[in-house]
């Protein structure tokens, strides 16, 4: 069964960069699939933040782009996440989630890590 | 961007209702929409992926439609654990997008 498991600082400073990674059991980071970062600010909806494709090609919510970058580390099965120049609005539980293809949608999510950016 | 349009945005119903939510998209995108269930404190959970395909696991009750911009959700029979927010999402483009969620709740 598939597993992913976010983890990272709770607490990140305004103008900070928040620094996240996603842990996958269960299957291969190599594998043909697409991980993405979804996040959810409190009582809100969700945004896709941007996505790392097995081949390492990376896609972005252009609302994002300038702050994210998405990389991967196959030697030890984990994506990540540094998004630059946090502020308050950055503040949201950040989920990472697995896309097997365009038609499965995101079949495996972890189980999200609230960051919160307060001085 | 693909804007995605959920109705409505809430929604009250009775144990035993059907209920049906619908999820339009600024653009045809074909059969790229899917359907998830997220519960207070949870991660969405994946319903239904390509319109109407339903995920391993996922009551019957539970049933999707729709293809190019108009797709719906229907649930035959509401259960007490059904009573969820819902979201539609695209994955035909990026920047993937989610609808804005409906809210079910108990009547």
């Amino acid at each position: 069964q598939v597993q992913l498991q976010e983890s990272g600082p709770g607490l990140v400073r305004p103008s900070g960069t928040l620094s996240l990674t996603c842990i996958v059991s269960g299957d291969s980071i190599s594998s043909t699939n697409w991980w993405s970062w979804v996040r959810q600010p409190p009582g809100k909806g969700l945004e896709w933040i941007g996505e790392i494709s097995h081949s390492g090609k990376t896609d972005y919510n252009p609302s994002l782009k300038s702050r994210v970058t998405i990389s991967v580390d196959r030697s030890k099965n984990l994506f990540s996440l540094e998004m630059t120049s946090v502020t308050a609005a950055d503040t949201a539980v950040y989920y990472c989630a697995k896309m097997s293809s365009g038609w499965s949608g995101f079949d495996f999510w972890g189980q999200g890590t609230l960051v919160t950016v307060s001085s | 961007d693909i804007q995605m349009t959920q109705s409505p945005s809430s929604l009250s119903a009775s144990v035993g209702d059907r209920v049906t939510i619908t999820c339009r998209a600024s653009q045809t995108m074909s059969i790229y929409l899917h359907w998830y269930q997220q519960k207070p404190g949870k991660a969405p959970k994946l319903l239904i992926n390509a319109a109407s395909s339903l995920q391993s696991g996922v009551p019957s009750r539970f049933s999707g439609s729709g293809i190019g911009t108009d797709f719906t959700l229907t649930i035959s029979s509401l259960q007490p654990e059904d009573f969820a927010i819902y979201y539609c999402q695209q994955t035909y483009s990026t920047p993937y997008t989610f609808g804005q969620g409906t809210n079910l709740e108990i009547k």
